[in-house]
């Protein structure tokens, strides 16, 4: 079964770090491009971040809101896929989900995992 | 902050056909770049709905189907059902500084 699984979600301080990870199996890790996206409450959905496969790269690119603030990092050895957040702002106060980006689907986020909730508040 | 408009809400009662506009402009979908959709049921993730403009994923009912023309795209609902009741999100590519992957403001489906 074709399966995302994200994990390390909290509460952090405004400031702080937090590093969330996404869990892949069912299909080829490596040869795929993810991205994750994120929803704050009540909210719509926004892209966060992307990252090649590394046959077709392995470069990353990410929304403004935090382009420097956020790494998108990959482990294919682990089918894990890892988004790195400093510098945390309350709105960045949202649910993370990690997807894949399939190019048989025309670039569409054909996969998603359920989600891990990030609160950023003193 | 999103580059692609959606109305808020649409409606409609069972069985009628309901459609929903995405807005672009040339650094979007006006620049070629494929439309997709999704559907967000409540509590749960998204979920593929249309993919390059028009096309269905495996399990998505004939009833949903997708154009794109200029700037602009639709998803079109026919036969709207209870349990098409769900957020529904636009999602295309930009060529500006605002980011390679870029969602619409989301319209809210209800079914009367």
């Amino acid at each position: 079964e074709v399966q995302l699984v994200e994990s390390g979600g909290g509460l952090v301080k405004p400031g702080g770090s937090l590093r969330l990870s996404c869990a892949a199996s069912g299909f080829t890790f490596s040869n795929a491009w993810m991205s994750w996206v994120r929803q704050a409450p009540g909210k719509g959905l926004e892209w966060v971040g992307r990252i090649k496969s590394k046959t077709d790269g392995g470069t990353t690119d990410y929304a403004a809101p935090v382009k420097g603030r956020f790494t998108i990092s990959r482990d294919d050895s682990k089918n894990t896929l890892y988004l790195q957040m400093n510098s945390l702002k309350t709105e960045d106060t949202a649910v993370y989900y990690c997807t894949t980006v399939s190019w048989v689907a025309g670039g569409a986020f054909d996969i998603w995992g359920q989600g891990t909730m990030v609160t950023v508040s003193s | 902050q999103s580059v692609l408009t959606q109305p808020p809400s649409v409606s409609g009662a069972p069985g009628q056909r309901v459609t929903i506009s995405c807005t672009g402009s040339s650094s979007n979908i006006g620049a070629g770049y494929d439309v997709h959709w999704y559907q967000q049921l409540p509590g749960t993730a998204p979920k593929l709905l249309i993919y390059g403009n028009s096309n269905r994923p495996s399990g998505v009912p004939d009833r949903f189907s997708g154009s794109k023309s200029g700037t602009s795209a639709s998803l079109a609902i026919t036969g709207l059902q209870a349990e098409d009741e769900a957020d529904y999100y636009c999602q295309s590519y930009d060529s500006s500084l605002s980011g390679w992957g870029v969602f619409g403001t989301g319209t809210k489906v209800t079914v009367l």
